[in-house]
């Protein structure tokens, strides 16, 4: 069945610093969307990307998805405390059955 | 998401009793979802329903059964509860009346411990 892969699993950061998790599916997808999970939360929709090579931008976050569409990134650019928590991507597989499969998270720890 | 509710919040039992955990849901969506979560296994799929008297299996159905009582309704039974179903649940929503590529909504989950 449909995989998608999602590294790291786990970082830590200074405060201030950059962070990136990158998901990549086994199969092209035709779409991805983008959770986060805070500490003892539940997973909350970010972002959706659908177009082959799209790049969108939420303040601090820039999400892409590739000109593939196996594979999508999340960046944080200077990340800070309130951005800890559990990022999720989640892939739809092109002709599937309109039903998403996570990836495995990437936890992200932010250090004062 | 406050308009997708899940009962009970948490829940510990014992090996082989039956268990069911509620969600219901005010949005108005047609399809529903039961999740479970697991430390570094992320989110997987137990069954899913796109609309009343749909039933899917997801990825992980062994062991569990649902029912989808209405719209706003789908339970998820543990008809005999081991101690490797301990977890936390998730229900989710999302409504296909929007397109098919439609973001979902979670609930606040159900830490269910089974000793």
């Amino acid at each position: 069945g449909q995989q998608v892969m999602q590294i790291p699993q786990y970082q830590h950061v200074q405060e201030g610093e950059d962070f990136t998790t990158y998901c990549n599916s086994s199969t092209t997808l035709s779409n991805i969307q983008w959770y986060k999970q805070r500490p003892g939360g539940h997973p909350v929709f970010l972002i959706q990307l659908v177009k082959s090579g799209e790049v969108k931008k939420q303040k601090r976050l820039t999400f892409q998805f590739g000109e593939a569409k196996k594979n999508s990134s999340l960046h944080i650019t200077a990340t800070q405390t309130t951005d800890v928590g559990t990022y999720f991507c989640a892939g739809m597989k092109e002709g599937g059955y309109q039903k998403v499969t996570f990836g495995i998270g990437t936890k992200l720890q932010v250090i004062p | 998401d406050a308009d997708v509710t899940q009962t009970p919040r948490n829940r510990i039992t014992k090996t082989g009793k039956r268990i069911m955990l509620e969600c219901s849901q005010t949005k108005g969506h047609d399809r529903m979802y039961w999740y479970r979560q697991d430390p570094g296994l992320g989110l997987r799929l137990i069954y899913y329903s796109f609309d009343v008297k749909d039933i899917n299996k997801g990825e992980i159905s062994d062991g569990y059964s649902v029912s989808r009582q209405a719209q706003a309704k789908f339970s998820l039974s543990l008809e005999s509860a081991i101690p490797n179903q301990t977890a936390l649940y998730f229900c989710a929503t999302s409504d296909a009346r929007q397109g098919t590529r439609q973001p979902q909504h979670f609930g606040d989950g159900t830490r269910l411990s089974i000793l």
